[in-house]
């Protein structure tokens, strides 16, 4: 079956610190793969996604490229502000379903 | 425009009560989720629904969870007898198309079962 694996946070980064977030998977087929960001006391909202290989996403000042070879697609930034603090979740979703497969979420703070 | 909404935002109840959790998609979208997610937990699929086609109810935990969709819009959650276990945050998110991909979530709602 199809599963997502992200690095377990919290992840604590001073402002304009360089991120990284750490999301590998298995899938059946050729997955689709996306970035959710959740706030505080909001739903999901979509960051990024790619839908195949090679393919970079990226928004915000947020990317992340889609590895066929490592089934990866870590999701990277720059300079990290404040406002980036949230809840980043990793997901897929095979060709041969229509259900999205979730990772457990990585809880990202970033201080002043 | 209006995104998808939720009702109510929290609900507190008793052990053993039954509980409705209303979800309004966005306009035109024929793929509706419904998602839990437990504190610390990633989101865990309940249902889907996709235009009048019979919903998946794989992700359903018990018999307790139940959930329709009237007129392929507004869907309505129902947890009977509830478990101080069913606590989480009720997550429902619509798309356009299901081979699409990209859902847009509500806000969730936050239910506390004592």
């Amino acid at each position: 079956g199809n599963s997502v694996t992200q690095m377990e946070g919290p992840v604590t980064l001073s402002e304009e610190a360089f991120l990284t977030i750490n999301c590998t998977y298995t899938a059946t087929g050729y997955p689709s793969l996306f970035w959710y960001v959740q706030y505080p006391g909001e739903g999901l909202q979509l960051l990024l996604k790619a839908t195949k290989a090679d393919d970079k996403g990226s928004n915000k000042g947020f990317e992340a490229t889609y590895r066929k070879e490592t089934t990866s697609f870590h999701l990277e930034k720059g300079s990290v502000q404040v406002s980036d603090s949230a809840v980043y979740f990793c997901a897929l979703r095979s060709g041969g379903s229509y259900i999205p497969t979730f990772g457990r979420g990585t809880s990202l703070i970033v201080h002043p | 425009g209006a995104g998808v909404s939720q009702s109510p935002s929290n609900k507190v109840t008793e052990k053993g009560k039954d509980v409705e959790l209303r979800c309004d998609p966005i306009s035109g979208h024929t793929a509706l989720y419904w998602y839990r997610q437990s504190l610390g937990q990633g989101l865990e699929f309940l249902i889907y629904f996709q235009g009048n086609s019979a919903p998946d109810k794989s992700g359903l935990p018990s018999d307790r969870f139940s959930a329709e969709r009237t007129g392929g819009s507004v869907s309505t959650l129902t947890i009977q007898r509830t478990q101080q276990e069913d606590s989480a945050v009720y997550l429902c998110a619509s798309s356009l198309e299901a081979s699409k991909g990209e859902q847009f979530f509500g806000p969730g709602t936050r239910l506390t079962v004592l």
